[in-house]
């Protein structure tokens, strides 16, 4: 059964960072892309980034490009995303997916206030 | 990037009734559109993938269809279960892009 375990949500400070993790399990992790997306409070979707299967390519949402980055340990079967200087808009739950949305995560929440 | 717009945004249909939610895209996607399902409180769940695949484990009153530029996802006959709030997801261009949403519920 494939699984995916997002963790290191919480609440955050405007301006600080935070890196997120997902283990995967039940499939073969080094195989496939993977994804992160993420939902706001008034449940808009969307993609922030992937990654190839061995690391070795990453594509992002262009507004998110520069505070945002994806990466992964194939030997732990861990996705991450670092995520800084956090703003408010960034409040949201954050999924982690294989590839283009075949399985999810149940989300890990972010929430960025003072 | 690619634009999806969704519609309706939201919708009541009464048990057994055929729904159908729309998604056109502002560029060529070729087939390359996914349909998910999201209850409340719970992660999204493939629906349909390659605009017209049905995914695993989904039953067979869901289908994906495509004319031209739009893209739907039907239900031939409206469950309780079904209720839920469906996006679309477009993935031949970066970055992917999802529509609003359609929130569908029991009339």
């Amino acid at each position: 059964e494939v699984q995916l375990v997002e963790s290191g949500g919480g609440l955050v400070q405007p301006g600080a960072s935070l890196k997120l993790s997902c283990v995967a399990s039940g499939f073969t992790f080094s195989d496939y892309w993977m994804s992160w997306v993420r939902q706001t409070p008034g449940k808009t979707m969307e993609w922030i980034g992937d990654i190839k299967y061995d690391g070795s390519y990453t594509n992002y949402a262009p507004s998110l490009k520069n505070r945002f980055t994806i990466s992964r340990d194939n030997a732990k079967s861990t996705l991450y995303l670092q995520m800084s200087n956090v703003r408010s808009e960034d409040t949201a739950t954050y999924y982690c997916t294989r590839a283009r949305g075949a399985y999810w995560g149940q989300g890990v929440m972010v929430t960025v206030s003072s | 990037d690619i634009q999806m717009t969704q519609s309706p945004s939201s919708m009541s249909a009464s048990l057994g009734d055929r729904v159908t939610i729309t998604c056109r895209a502002s560029q060529d996607i070729g087939n390359y559109l996914s349909w998910f399902q999201q209850k409340p409180g719970k992660s999204p769940r493939r629906m349909i993938y390659g605009a017209t695949n049905l995914a695993a484990g989904v039953p067979s009153r869901f289908s994906g269809s495509r004319s031209g530029s739009d893209y739907s996802l039907t239900i031939s006959s409206l469950e309780s279960e079904d209720m839920a709030i469906y996006y679309c997801l477009q993935s031949i261009q970066y970055p992917y892009t999802f529509g609003a949403g359609t929130k569908l519920e029991l009339k």
